[in-house]
């Protein structure tokens, strides 16, 4: 079955420290990974995108991810964290095709300590 | 920048109550989504859109749901007859004709049904 899980849902992290989110997941096809915030309030905002070649993956606001198929995972890393980065990460799972589903994660929160 | 919009942000219906709920979609983009999520759960894909008709629903859209783009800017989610269950988060989204694979979310319809 498709699935993406991510086994943290609440994590908490000192402004200025580092962050991985973990994100795993299983799909019978080549997976295209997306990684989205959603800050208080706002709409889903895609972070980065991860479709073929290099496996680390730059996006906004100074994230990055890393795909390792042997491990069907996709973690998301920020080397230093701003109280700014306090929302919900979602990793999702799908096809470059237009028009077909995204499987989400849970969801992780993320919350920045001063 | 251009962004989803989504109306009513938050909505309290009675259950067995029809609502609809409403976007406007990036006016460039012509694949449209909703998805939702039920408090405490995953993000669910619903129903994607496109050239007047629909491209992927999930059984999660059964008889209950509909979906139409009335005009040239609005794209509506119709609950025929809601449930309690039918309580969550619905994001509209929308992506261009390019395979890039990115959505475009809006910033969620709030259902309460009591």
């Amino acid at each position: 079955a498709q699935s993406v899980t991510q086994p943290d849902i609440h994590i908490t992290v000192s402004e200025g420290a580092s962050l991985e989110l973990r994100c795993n997941y299983s799909y019978g096809a080549t997976p295209y990974l997306f990684w989205y915030v959603q800050s208080p309030g706002q709409g889903l905002q895609l972070l980065l995108k991860y479709f073929s070649g290099d496996t680390l993956v730059q996006g906004i606001k100074g994230f990055e991810a890393e795909f390792k198929r042997s491990q069907s995972s996709f973690n998301l890393r920020k080397p230093s964290v701003h109280w700014s980065d306090a929302a919900e990460y979602f990793c999702a799972v799908g096809t470059i095709q237009a028009g077909t589903a995204l499987i989400f994660g849970k969801g992780t929160t993320l919350s920045v300590s001063s | 920048e251009p962004e989803v919009t989504q109306t009513p942000s938050h909505q309290v219906t009675q259950m067995g109550q029809e609502v609809i709920l409403r976007c406007v979609p990036i006016s460039n983009h012509l694949y449209f989504y909703w998805y939702r999520q039920i408090l405490g759960q995953k993000v669910e894909f619903l129903v994607s859109f496109y050239n007047n008709e629909i491209s992927e629903k999930s059984e999660i859209f059964d008889d209950q749901f509909s979906v139409e783009r009335p005009d040239g800017s609005n794209f509506t989610l119709k609950i025929r007859s809601t449930k309690l269950e039918d309580s969550a988060m619905y994001f509209c989204a929308s992506s261009a004709t390019a395979n890039t694979g990115e959505l475009f979310f809006g910033e969620g319809s709030r259902l309460t049904v009591l």
